[in-house]
């Protein structure tokens, strides 16, 4: 069935860039999303890529698409304290499938 | 405000005591799902709706009723609440195609 994985736990020093990667299986997937989750929050869309693109940039963020791989990442530059969050990967046929989440944890 | 809105924020009941979560949408979106966020699961899909009158189980919709008589709104009903629902759940609008969930601010429930 269709499926999306990532890895659990991130821990970058602030000011380092910080890459979030993700697969997926379902390969008629239209749109494939990033969103974060602050603590006590809901889920709020970061950003989004379509399919037929390989890359999304917009200011500190960075989406890569290798559809090839089933293989979606995100690069925070310049990650600052604000960037601690549960970060989720998704994708988009006819429903969103999310990832169970990365925690991104700012080292000082 | 473009926003979804989900009441209450927190809710403590008693097992078997029947509620009701209310979600309400004002962005004329079509699509509208329930999910539940539980540590070490991520967000499980509860129940959807493709659009008004139109409903689908998710993949956890035991114990779980919905209803869409308006596009506006998507309530989550319990009608006999039990301990393993405790949890924070979501619900989520969008348009049909593209753009991404919009996501309210959750809904703490703790059934004891």
């Amino acid at each position: 069935g269709e499926d999306v994985e990532q890895s659990l736990f991130l821990s970058v020093r602030e000011g380092d860039s910080s890459v979030i990667n993700c697969t997926y299986t379902d390969s008629s997937s239209t749109y494939l999303y990033w969103y974060k989750q602050e603590p006590g929050a809901g889920l709020q869309l970061l950003t989004y890529i379509f399919s037929n693109m390989d890359m999304k940039q917009d200011q500190r963020l960075t989406v890569l698409l290798n559809k090839k791989d089933k293989h979606l990442s995100l690069r925070i530059a310049d990650t600052q304290t604000g960037d601690s969050a549960i970060y989720f990967c998704a994708e988009r046929d006819d429903k969103i499938i999310f990832g169970k989440g990365t925690r991104l944890h700012i080292l000082p | 405000e473009a926003q979804v809105t989900q009441n209450p924020r927190y809710l403590i009941t008693v097992t078997g005591k029947k509620l009701t979560v209310t979600c309400s949408q004002n962005m004329n979106h079509e699509y509208m799902s329930w999910y539940r966020q539980d540590p070490g699961l991520g967000l499980r899909q509860i129940y959807y709706s493709m659009n008004v009158e139109v409903t689908d189980k998710g993949d956890v919709p035991e114990g779980y009723k919905v209803s869409r008589k308006e596009k506006r709104n998507f309530p989550l009903i319990l009608e006999s609440p039990s301990p393993n629902q405790t949890s924070l759940y979501f619900c989520a609008s969008s348009p049909q195609t593209g753009s991404g969930y919009t996501f309210g601010s959750g809904t703490r429930l703790t059934v004891v």
